[in-house]
């Protein structure tokens, strides 16, 4: 099935730095979503985005949803141990309920 | 947040035997949800999409008389993995869709199947 390019595809940080994610897709996607997996664990919403444009922030993470409609970008600020996991973004057709999933970047934060 | 529920989180299973996984949404209702199957270090890769009362959707490629799905109410699909092989050992994962002011989708805990 088709998948989002997700990137990069992991990432090694130190605690209290700030992390960058994006995503773009050939599609336009009426709804970008970004996700959070743990392991052993099923993904945990994050951000919802529904406008081209929409900027939305959850503490320390910031999500944009790219103006084209095809890309969007995950901030965390000053990382924590705790966010280690894998990120994964997720697009939404209009009209429809299926996800398409991105790659994943995986984060692991070093103290 | 909504509660998707998923059950076992983990079974083995000898080859050859069927497994059935269980999917609820706790506290809404859900006329769609979603299977799908994850490998190590790999995204989601959707398998089918189950909807109330009528037959399962599922991707190209997967094989609808071994993964049975029924969706018999609004809070409860069942994926069932049947004659299993060692290659089903995998993490399956459902969704519940949520539709309030905005559509969204939930997560269960997954899955973890091993045949042996």
């Amino acid at each position: 099935g088709q998948q989002l390019n997700q990137s990069p595809q992991s990432m090694f940080i130190q605690e209290g730095e700030d992390v960058s994610m994006n995503c773009t897709s050939s599609s336009i996607f009426n709804t970008w979503l970004w996700y959070k997996q743990e392991p052993g664990e099923g993904p945990v919403l994050l951000i919802a985005l529904y406008k081209a444009g929409e900027l939305t922030s959850n503490g320390r993470l910031t999500a944009q949803f790219g103006i084209t409609r095809k890309d969007s970008f995950l901030n965390i600020s000053a990382s924590i141990p705790s966010d280690v996991g894998i990120y994964f973004c997720a697009g939404q057709l209009k009209g429809g309920n299926k996800l398409t999933f991105g790659t994943g970047t995986q984060l692991k934060v070093e103290l | 947040g909504a509660v998707v529920s998923q059950h076992p989180s983990w079974v083995i299973c000898k080859s050859g035997t069927s497994v059935k996984i269980e999917c609820r949404s706790l506290d809404f209702q859900a006329t769609t949800m979603f299977w799908y199957r994850q490998f190590p270090k790999q995204s989601l890769m959707l398998m089918a999409t189950s909807n109330e009362g009528s037959k399962a959707t599922y991707e190209q490629g997967v094989e609808k008389d071994k993964f049975l799905i029924n969706h018999a109410s609004l809070t409860l699909s069942t994926l069932t993995v049947t004659s299993a092989h060692p290659e089903d050992s995998s993490f399956y994962i459902c969704s519940a869709i949520w539709t309030g002011d905005n559509t969204e989708a939930f997560f269960g805990q997954g899955t973890r199947l091993t045949v042996v």
